[in-house]
């Protein structure tokens, strides 16, 4: 059972390059998330997916894109990168919806935007 | 909406001390409440959490804590630390209602010295 799996693990961009970070859950959960992960300020919310064909903003959104797929997929783009999202980019998955027990999380994707 | 307080950014212990990584959250709403751990290059791990019922919770790897509504706390203990404790962890909390979203505090960094 994977779990909820990232790719890449790892990215370097060169300033105003796009790229989309691909998020997979097999965990039938309707739930998912992308978070950034920056030094002294924990994770914090970019968009969430209640469930499949929804999307809605987080806590920073702004220079973001997502798209659920379908029920077991959830991309985030970045159009044109700038330096300040180098981070750690997490995606995550819960079944909220039916009884929240815990988030999951992928291993994460470091990014860095040069 | 909810927020989340971790008052201690580093938190240095000798191992086999015992010790207590503080969580303060604010919530107009009931809450559930979730300690993560994050070792170094790695993604985020669920130590324990509070859904409902009796407040003192326990969690993997000897962890507890102790949900006090009163105090709106969520401390993380464990009696002795080993050398592999050292890592960061994370409060979290959502609401019990309608939201979906996950609040994190800043981190605490727990260092085990031998």
């Amino acid at each position: 059972n994977a779990g909820v799996t990232q790719t890449p693990k790892f990215q370097v961009l060169k300033t105003g390059q796009s790229m989309t970070l691909q998020c997979a859950q097999d965990m039938n959960h309707n739930s998912m998330y992308w978070y950034r992960q920056d030094p002294g300020m924990g994770l914090r919310l970019i968009y969430y997916s209640a469930s499949e064909g929804t999307t809605d903003k987080g806590e920073v959104p702004n220079g973001y894109n997502v798209s659920r797929l379908n029920k077991r997929e959830f991309s985030l783009r970045l159009e044109s990168a700038a330096p300040s999202q180098t981070s750690v980019y997490f995606c995550a998955s819960d079944d909220y919806d039916r009884g929240f027990t815990e988030a999951f999380f992928g291993q994460g994707t470091r990014l860095t935007v040069v | 909406a909810q927020s989340v307080t971790q008052l201690d950014s580093q938190v240095p212990v000798f191992e086999e001390a015992p010790v207590e990584l503080r969580c303060n959250y604010s919530s107009s709403v009931s809450v559930y409440l979730f300690w993560y751990v994050q070792y170094p290059n790695q993604g985020l791990q669920l130590l324990l959490k509070y859904l409902s019922g009796s407040t003192l919770v326990k969690g993997i790897n000897g962890f507890e804590a102790e949900f006090n509504k009163s105090q709106t706390s969520f401390h993380l203990r464990k009696p002795s630390v080993h050398i592999s404790d050292t890592a960061e962890y994370f409060c979290a909390v959502t609401a019990t209602g309608s939201s979906y979203k996950l609040i994190f505090g800043s981190g605490t960094r727990l260092l085990v010295r031998p």
